[in-house]
Parts: structure tokens; C-alpha cells; sequence
């Protein structure tokens, strides 16, 4: 059971949006702790897509945005595309438990 | 460019402990802090730890603690993660990953799988 909690999957068409939630509570997200967002390819390292809520880094295509408000997040992607099928995780700091906490990780498939 | 050196695979029988070396480069090593996280096969994230290379204060998850010890090494920019008494749950690919301003995790190691198994 994660800290922050995340739909198992999701899945959309080329060109279509999906969002993705990440949800948490008064002890992460909800103590105004940044949230950040990896990608994870299949068999390879997740990579950071947004950092501190709505930033991107660079090399990071503006179809990417992140959001926050309240106890929790959001990922939304633009024109899907089929090299977005990947692992998608959100990432805070919890006060109560003292460290780094991450989602359970959301599975997008581009059908 | 910034990048973290992570090398190989290990098999450990239950009980064992394995040693992963996460080398940093492309940066002052002493200026960040370093995460280690684990992913189980077909699971998700799970945070371990951080370190300040630079005096090796470390924060270690609950879960993990008294099990768990990392370590730097300033001369050769490498930090390390011992994991003790192993059971077949921690079969794993360990992350090292470099903490950012925020507490974001950038970059990552490519990852260095340990299979427990007797």
C-alpha cells in the first residue's frame, strides 16, 4: 500500500489527453511538499519528467504538465504518442514518516 | 553531463549481505545528496535512504533500518549501500539517484539487480 496513491493504469489513443492523479494526504502533499513525476520505459530507469509540481526539464516535451492542488497531483499528457507507453510515478516527502514517498505507479498504454 | 555509474548484477543466498556502489560524476560530489531506491520485479518505487556525501549523515526508511547502511566515499566519489540479512522479498534493481533542490530525484543510476536465492 502506497503513501500517495495512483490509478493502476490508464490508456488512451494517438493525439488523444490522459491524466494521471496522484493522491495523498496532510502529511505529503497536503504540507505544501512538491510533488515530482518520473517516467519509467520499460526496462530502463525512471527519469524525472516534472519536477516541484509544474516544471519540466529541459529535453522534456511542453505535451508533459503537472499540477497540484490540495491533498493532491495530477499528470496530464497532450498528443499521446505510442514512446509514451510507459511507467508513470509520482514522488513527495511525507513529515510523519520522515523520508521520500512514492506512488504505486500508473501503467499507460497508447492503444 | 552529470552521471551515476552503477555496475553489474550479484546472486545472494538468504542471510548474505551485498555491498552496491553507486560512482558519481560531472558535478561537486559533495554538494548533493544522494537516494537510494529499489524497485521489486513488476513492482513499484520504493524510497531506502539518503546520504550527504559530504560529513555521511544518512536518513534511513523505517522499514529498513538496522538492516540498511550507506556510506560515502569523497576520494573516489562513490557512495555505497550495504543491505544485511537478505531474503528472497529482496530481490530487487537498486537505484541510486541524486537528490535535487526540491527533493526530486535526478539523475538515476542505471540500476544494479541483486537475486536472493538459495
Amino acid at each position: 500500500q502506497s503513501v500517495l496513491t495512483q490509478p493502476p493504469s490508464v490508456s488512451g489513443a494517438p493525439g488523444q489527453r490522459v491524466t494521471i492523479s496522484c493522491t495523498g494526504s496532510s502529511s505529503n502533499i497536503g504540507a505544501d511538499y512538491d510533488v515530482h513525476w518520473y517516467q519509467q520505459l520499460p526496462g530502463t530507469a525512471p527519469k524525472l519528467l516534472i519536477y516541484a509540481n509544474t516544471n519540466r526539464p529541459s529535453g522534456v516535451p511542453d505535451r508533459f504538465s503537472g499540477s497540484k492542488s490540495g491533498t493532491s497531483a495530477s499528470l496530464a499528457i497532450t498528443g499521446l504518442q505510442t514512446e509514451d507507453e510507459a511507467d508513470y510515478y509520482c514522488q513527495s516527502y511525507d513529515t510523519s514518516l520522515s523520508g521520500s514517498v512514492f506512488g504505486g505507479g500508473t501503467k499507460l498504454t497508447v492503444l | 553531463q552529470v552521471q551515476l555509474v552503477q555496475s553489474g548484477a550479484d546472486v545472494k543466498k538468504p542471510g548474505a549481505s551485498v555491498k552496491i556502489s553507486c560512482k558519481a560524476s560531472g558535478y561537486k560530489f559533495t554538494s548533493y545528496r544522494m537516494h537510494w531506491v529499489r524497485q521489486a520485479p513488476g513492482q513499484g518505487l520504493e524510497w531506502m535512504g539518503t546520504i550527504n556525501p559530504s560529513g555521511g549523515s544518512t536518513n534511513y526508511a523505517q522499514k529498513f533500518q538496522g538492516r540498511v547502511t550507506m556510506t560515502s566515499d569523497t576520494s573516489t566519489n562513490t557512495v555505497y549501500m550495504e543491505v544485511s540479512s537478505l531474503i528472497s522479498e529482496d530481490t530487487a534493481v537498486y537505484y541510486c539517484a541524486r537528490r535535487g533542490d526540491l527533493n526530486w530525484f535526478d539523475p538515476w543510476g542505471q540500476g544494479f539487480m541483486v537475486t536472493v536465492s538459495s
